[in-house]
């Protein structure tokens, strides 16, 4: 099983903030990992694909970096409407998430 | 636009079956694959598994020998059987679609479904 641990498991930031999320594989998964958002009692959004893929329609803020076993994801400016969980996602065998970041205000 | 709609009880008792159906509209079966995914209260999301356009199945290991996805595409469906089931399997129970980017194999999750609590308890 490939193991994905995401760091930090919550954080408070202010509104135009910058966040950063990490998220590491416990072995080599080259650029095989998705970013989703979830707001609490909805289903979860994909909004990266393939590690730095932006979703068309979802805001520029968001990006995603990482190759092999090191991922980050980043809000450049962080909203109001960005209170969420996200989760980091590896599909490069099975698929598996990460244990999900919360993101306050 | 897609739109991912399950059904099934939200209650089930302990050693018994859970059973939920995916109802898709507005967007073909085909060539996507059809997963279900599942959310413990306050934790993390965990795949249950696949069924393929073409009826090929794929199941998490630590599920497989109690989990069958079956298709029925003239209703655009797709069910989840979980059998024997225990307090552990109580969960957010979500369909979502898989697709890709370019390799043609089950990449990542763009449409999901409401989630349906189902709760294990007699």
């Amino acid at each position: 099983d490939i193991q994905m641990t995401q760091s930090p498991s919550s954080l408070s930031a202010s509104v135009g903030d910058r966040v950063t999320i990490t998220c590491r594989a416990s072995r080599d998964i080259s650029n095989y990992l998705n970013w989703y958002q979830q707001k609490p009692g909805k289903a979860p959004n994909l909004l990266i694909y393939d590690a730095s893929n932006l979703k068309t329609g979802v805001p520029s803020r968001f990006s995603g970096s990482g190759s092999g076993t090191d991922f980050t994801f980043t809000i450049s400016s962080l909203q109001p409407e960005d209170v969420a969980t996200y989760y980091c996602q590896q599909y490069d065998n099975f698929w598996t998430f990460g244990q999900g970041t919360k993101v306050e205000i | 636009q897609v739109q991912l709609q399950p059904s099934g009880p939200g209650l089930v008792k302990p050693s018994e079956t859970l059973s939920l159906t995916c109802t898709v509209s507005g967007g073909s079966i085909s060539p996507h694959y059809w997963n279900w995914i599942r959310q413990p209260p306050g934790k993390g999301l965990e795949w249950i598994g696949y069924i393929y356009y073409t009826g090929t199945t794929y199941y998490n290991p630590s599920l497989k020998s109690r989990v069958t996805i079956s298709l029925d595409t003239s209703k655009n469906q797709f069910s989840l059987k979980l059998n024997s089931v225990t307090a552990a399997d109580t969960a957010v129970y979500y369909c979502a679609r898989g697709s890709s980017s370019y390799s043609g194999s089950c990449e990542y999750f763009d449409y999901w479904g409401l989630g349906t609590l189902v709760t294990v308890s007699s």
